[in-house]
Order: structure tokens, then C-alpha cells, then sequence
């Protein structure tokens, strides 16, 4: 069983509506969770981070973590055609960071 | 604005060529980060500085090489590039081993003919 398991997707889904993108992982000694997202050539840009079991929010964006179940989620309330891009999740351990694959998000006009 | 720039953007190389990827950073972080990313893989961790600390992954071939002249430098070395290198190599930053809040630089696609 890999470390982290993220679905590559593609996802499609209709401008405005809320988008749900989810890892796994396998690791209890997993610490920080992250979400990253990578427009394609780019390089992933930060776009929250957890500590604790629970929901973090900011502006359209809502980190959800569940320790217990080993499952972080991001949601993406009224989606736009700018959100389209890869979402890796990532954890880190032992002072590194190991990232999810990446789930490709498109984003319908 | 504060940033990590990687040069070039695109490089193409032959099979067997040296080749340096270079990575500069504005943020005054001290410590940098060196990826590889392969199509729809995830970034996987070739090795990291902490100031001049240099720490390798154990699975990083010998083939790759790192320098970090100052802070704000950092050089990834092909010393004979396969076909199995060709990915986007990406830098980071932190301000410290804080790793939860690194920041990538735009990454240099790397092209093996």
C-alpha cells in the first residue's frame, strides 16, 4: 500500500458547482496536511495546510481532515474555469513531504 | 515580489550530455529542495540543503549532483542524462524545516533526445 493514495482523475465538473477532492494515506505519524495546486508548466503553489483533525477554511477553499479514518478532503465551493488545474494533496514525515499524484480538476464553462 | 526562479524554463540535452538546472531564490530561505516530476507522478524528493547541509535521498542516482554556492543559489548536475531523466525538475524553499509550507519555483522541463 503506497503512503498517500489520491485519485489522478480527470474530474470535470459545471462552473459553481462545489468540488470534493480526497486522499488517503496510510501513515499515523503524518503531521502536517497540505494541499498544493499545479497549473499545468507551473510549479504547485501552497494553498493550505493542517495540523489537527477537523476543517480549515479560506475564502472558497475548505480543508477537511479525519485522522481517525486517515482521509483529508478539499473542497472547492462555487467552482470557477481559474480553478481548473492538478491538486496534490501532501503530508509530511521525517522532515520531508511526500505528495499524493495529483488529481487533474476541469473546471466547465 | 519575493521568489524562486528556475533557469532555464526549457533545456534540451542529448543523451549522455552534462547538464546544470539552476535555481535561485529571493525569499532568504535557508533551506532548498530539489524534485523530479515525471508526467502525472507525483514530485518526488532528489535531495535538500539545510544552509549547507547537504542531504541526499537514498534512492537519488549517483547521476545527480547538488551545489549550493551561497543561500540563494542552488545547481542540480546531470552528469549523463538517460532517457529516463527527461521529467520537470522543480526547487523549493522553506524558511526552515518547517516543510509544511514550501514554495516551488516554475520548474525546468527537461528534454533527453
Amino acid at each position: 500500500q503506497k503512503e498517500v493514495e489520491q485519485d489522478p482523475g480527470p474530474l470535470s465538473v459545471p462552473e459553481g458547482a462545489i468540488v470534493s477532492l480526497n486522499c488517503t494515506y496510510s501513515n499515523s505519524a503524518f503531521q502536517y496536511f497540505m494541499w498544493y495546486r499545479q497549473y499545468s508548466r507551473k510549479g504547485p503553489e501552497l494553498l493550505m495546510y493542517t495540523y489537527s483533525s477537523g476543517n480549515k477554511e479560506d475564502g472558497r477553499f475548505t480543508a477537511q481532515v479525519d485522522k481517525s479514518s486517515k482521509y483529508i478532503s478539499l473542497f472547492i465551493r462555487d467552482s470557477q474555469p481559474s480553478d481548473s488545474a492538478t491538486y496534490l494533496c501532501a503530508m509530511n514525515r521525517d522532515d520531508k513531504i511526500i505528495f499524493g499524484k495529483g488529481t487533474r480538476l476541469h473546471i466547465l464553462p | 515580489d519575493a521568489m524562486v526562479i528556475q533557469n532555464p524554463r526549457y533545456q534540451v540535452t542529448q543523451f549522455g550530455k552534462p547538464v546544470t538546472l539552476s535555481c535561485s531564490q529571493t525569499l532568504n530561505h535557508n533551506v532548498m529542495y530539489w524534485y523530479q516530476q515525471k508526467s502525472s507522478q507525483a514530485p518526488k524528493l532528489l535531495f535538500h540543503y539545510y544552509d549547507k547541509d547537504f542531504n541526499n535521498e537514498a534512492d537519488t542516482p549517483d547521476n545527480f549532483q547538488s551545489r549550493r554556492p551561497n543561500t540563494s543559489f542552488c545547481f542540480l548536475d546531470i552528469r549523463s542524462p538517460g532517457l529516463g531523466d527527461a521529467a520537470m525538475y522543480l526547487c523549493a524553499t522553506s524558511r526552515d524545516s518547517r516543510v509544511n509550507e514550501q514554495f516551488f519555483g516554475p520548474g525546468t522541463r527537461l528534454t533527453v533526445l
